[in-house]
């Protein structure tokens, strides 16, 4: 049963620490998707890739995050410094070009 | 640009009742539709989708239709569960660029016994 997988499930960091999220596509999807979901603002768009390029990341804060896929089965989202105001549940979807994304199961970053 | 509203929830309703939630969409031409579903704690997982207008999808006894006219792709449900209990988004692939997944706010939906 192919699925999107994201590492680590949880994570607890302290401020200024960085934070690296990681997640494999399912094989042989060509657009890697990440979001942020939060109460207050609910699921937004932070990046996305076609065929590994970068496509779209105006919903990233770029000072602080950067979004990259070094090869076909991984995509990651780093954090360098986090903040509090990052604590929020960040998932990793793929799919292909013009159909549905699957999601993974979400990484929940808390900084205390 | 192209965007999805979403009825606020929370939407709470007793089991076996009939469910409605109302989506409609903002967009250029022909955009596909979805239903996505969340469970506590987990992931978003597809429940249904529409590719072209009257479209109609229908998956676990949840159906929405592809209203041009209306531009709408209400979610309904003819009896609810308590394992129906979620949040629900309703999301639209522009016509302009398939690469896009542009999702509305979500609406929770509780069902009681």
């Amino acid at each position: 049963d192919a699925r999107v997988t994201q590492t680590p499930r949880h994570k607890v960091t302290e401020m200024g620490q960085e934070v690296t999220m990681r997640c494999q596509p399912i094989l042989g999807h060509n657009t890697v998707f990440w979001y942020r979901q939060t109460m207050m603002q609910g699921l937004e768009l932070l990046a996305y890739f076609r065929n590994r390029a970068p496509l779209d990341d105006s919903g990233m804060p770029k000072d602080r995050f950067s979004a990259e896929m070094p090869d076909a089965t991984l995509a990651t989202l780093k954090i360098q410094p986090s903040e509090p105001r990052d604590s929020a549940v960040y998932f990793c979807a793929s799919g292909t070009t013009g159909t549905e994304a699957f999601f993974g199961q979400g990484t929940r970053l808390t900084v205390v | 640009g192209d965007s999805v509203t979403q009825m606020e929830g929370p939407v709470t309703l007793s089991e076996e009742a009939f469910l409605t939630i109302n989506c409609t969409y903002t967009a250029t031409g022909y955009p596909s539709l979805f239903w996505y579903v969340q469970y506590p704690g987990e992931g978003l997982q597809l429940l249904l989708k529409a590719t072209k207008a009257d479209d109609k999808g229908s998956n676990k006894g949840f159906e929405a239709t592809y209203r041009k006219e209306t531009t709408s792709f209400h979610l309904e449900k003819g009896s609810v569960q308590v394992s129906d209990s979620a949040v629900y988004f309703c999301a639209l692939i522009p016509y302009y660029n398939t690469d896009k997944l542009i999702f509305g706010t979500g609406t929770r939906l509780q069902v009681f016994p």
